[in-house]
Order: structure tokens, then sequence, then C-alpha cells
């Protein structure tokens, strides 16, 4: 089946740094969506991007569309320990016409030291 | 309330019993989405009710699983015979309608079969 190809998986960062993750997939997308989630709760949306090249800020983090339309990077700008969680990427396939479900990466879990 | 709704929050049942878990949408919202996200995974596609229109079940895993949306509106998510390779959450996601537009979560059900 179609898959997202999400990475790093992990990443252990000190307070204060910033962060870029990012997905991949040999299929094209029409839609990127970024979610966090955080433990025994569903993933909440953050960024979500709808035209190849767009590049969209939500405060300290900003993803981007890529042209190719096969991949996007999220990044987090002077990271604070609140931004621990898992980081989705998601999208829909482009098939010509609107479709349900998304595709997700298999996360990246972030680790921020005070 | 304002968020997807999911109940039960935890569910602990034996091997081979029949569970079921429910979804209230976001008011309004026309399309209804189940995942079901193992540990330290990702999310995977289950079932996809849009209006009144036939739900696409291309992700449900077996004839086991099964999904139900009365008056457009709440939906029940069926597992019966349920095996200890069930054991997952199970997240209910809802949008305004078709389209991508963005998925927004409910904070799912933990589900572990003993």
């Amino acid at each position: 089946g179609q898959q997202l190809n999400q990475s790093p998986q992990s990443m252990f960062i000190q307070e204060g740094e910033d962060v870029s993750m990012n997905c991949t997939s040999s299929s094209i997308f029409n839609t990127w969506l970024w979610y966090k989630q955080e433990p025994g709760e569903g993933p909440v949306l953050l960024i979500a991007l709808y035209k190849a090249g767009e590049l969209t800020s939500n405060g300290r983090l900003t993803a981007q569309f890529g042209i190719t339309r096969k991949d996007s990077f999220l990044n987090i700008s002077a990271s604070i320990p609140s931004d621990v969680g898992i980081y989705f990427c998601a999208g829909h396939l482009d098939y010509g016409g609107s479709q349900g479900n998304l595709i997700f990466g298999k996360g990246t879990k972030l680790s921020v030291k005070p | 309330g304002a968020g997807v709704s999911q109940s039960p929050s935890n569910k602990v049942t034996e091997k081979g019993k029949d569970v079921e878990l429910r979804c209230d949408p976001i008011s309004g919202h026309t399309a209804l989405y189940w995942y079901r996200q193992s540990l330290g995974q990702g999310l995977e596609f289950l079932i996809y009710f849009q209006g009144n229109s036939a739900p696409d079940k291309s992700g449900l895993p077996s004839d086991r699983f099964s999904a139900e949306r009365t008056g457009g509106s709440v939906s029940t998510l069926t597992i019966q015979r349920t095996q200890q390779e069930d054991s997952a959450v199970y997240l209910c996601a809802s949008t305004m309608g078709e389209g991508n537009q963005p998925q927004h979560f409910g904070d799912g059900t933990r589900l572990s079969i003993l």
C-alpha cells in the first residue's frame, strides 16, 4: 500500500534548539497535514498545506508542501519542554478527486531536555 | 461537546468477546473516520463514512470488524471474537464534508485484549 516515510523516528534535543522533521513518498499528495499527539490523547492538527510550494507558519512552527508534491517538512524553532510529543505527517493522495482517508507517517517522537 | 467524543476511553476484555466502540463526531460534520493505532505506530485507516453514501470499508482488516453510523451522526465500531492482535488505540475523526479538509480527532479508545 501507499507509504509515507517520516524521519527521524525520534529526536532528543536541548531546550532552545530548532527541530526539523520531514516526510517523503513515492506517490503524489494533494494535501499535507502535520499533527501532534500527546500521551492519552488524539492527534491535534498543527498545520494544513494544500498547494505545492506552500509555506505556512503557526507560531514557532513552519511547514512546507514540497514542489514535487511528494514531500513535506515541519520545523520547530526555539523548542520548549511542552513541544514534547509525537509529530505525525499525513496526506491525501492525489486521485484526481476527493477522497476520504488520510495516509499517516509513523511519527517522530520529540523529547526536549530543559 | 465541541470536539469528537469517544467512549469508553479504555476497554479491557477477554479474547473471544465482542466489543463496541462509540464515536460522537463534531456537530454538523458529515464525514466520519475510524483509525487504529498500534503501540509506537502511525494511524491505520479502517473505515470512512460520508453523508448517506455507502461507507469506504477498504481498511477493515477482517470480517470480524464492522461499523455503522446511525442518523448520519454517532458511529459504532464493532469487533467480534476479539483477538490479542486487536489490542490498540482506536481513533475516530470527523470533518465538515468531502474533499481534503483536515480531520479532527477524538482521544481514542484504548482496547486491551487479555
